[in-house]
């Protein structure tokens, strides 16, 4: 298994703002993937983040509004820019690997954001 | 559209209790079936996984079903312990590709 960490663990913000969510990994990946959660919701895949090539966004997300690095393969940034409060929610960071051979997605601890 | 239904949406049982999660899903084709715990705060965590032709999987407690007929899991945590209290989120994958489809989760309360 992997094991992932975020930064910050808590934020809360003011709208208008932007916030770079940071994801460290413990061992190299091939894939790393950025989650929503909002209160009572789903998770929600934002986008699929790819060492080397831009990260490929999910229906309603767009790289303006959630621009992600992925300068190599044990690390990626999210940045939620232009915050409302409606981007209130926990963000997740994911990578895929392998467990009892089953293919399995690890999960980071989140991010809470709450914006003002 | 590919859906997955989680049910009761909350949970109160008392500690030693035991207690069955529900989920039906609409995903076809179908790849593999995840039950996840997520604690308060903390990222989700796997429990069980379970392909199209396995019935039922435990992992200490948790003990999961598959019925891909009708389309429904089942989590069964037996003798609950107060540190069982968290979300209890159903995934499932669809058969081509990593699409995961997520339930909204179960949220258990076990109290003294």
């Amino acid at each position: 298994s992997a094991v992932i960490s975020q930064k910050p663990s808590r934020d809360i913000c003011q709208r208008g703002t932007s916030l770079t969510i940071q994801c460290q990994v413990d061992s190299q990946v091939t894939m790393m993937f950025w989650y929503r959660q909002q209160p009572g919701q789903s998770l929600t895949l934002i986008a699929t983040a790819n060492q080397g090539s831009e990260a490929t966004y999910e229906s309603g997300f767009v790289i303006d509004k959630f621009p992600i690095s992925r300068p190599n393969l044990t690390f990626s940034t999210l940045t939620v820019s232009n915050m409302s409060p409606e981007d209130s929610s926990i963000y997740l960071c994911s990578v895929g690997g392998t467990s009892g051979g089953h293919n399995e997605q690890f999960f980071g601890p989140g991010t809470r954001l709450t914006v003002l | 559209k590919n859906q997955v239904e989680q049910s009761p949406q909350s949970l109160i049982i008392l500690e030693g209790k035991n207690c069955t999660l529900q989920c039906n899903y609409t995903v076809s084709p179908f790849s593999n079936l995840r039950w996840y715990k997520q604690d308060t705060g903390r990222g989700p965590v796997s429990l069980t996984i379970m392909t199209f032709s396995e019935n039922t999987k435990s992992n200490g407690r948790y003990t999961a079903t598959l019925d891909a007929d009708t389309k429904q899991s089942s989590l069964h945590i037996t003798a609950s312990q107060l540190s069982d209290s968290a979300s209890y989120i159903c995934v499932v994958s669809e058969e081509a590709g990593t699409a995961l489809i997520f339930g909204k989760g179960t949220t258990l309360s076990v109290s003294s």
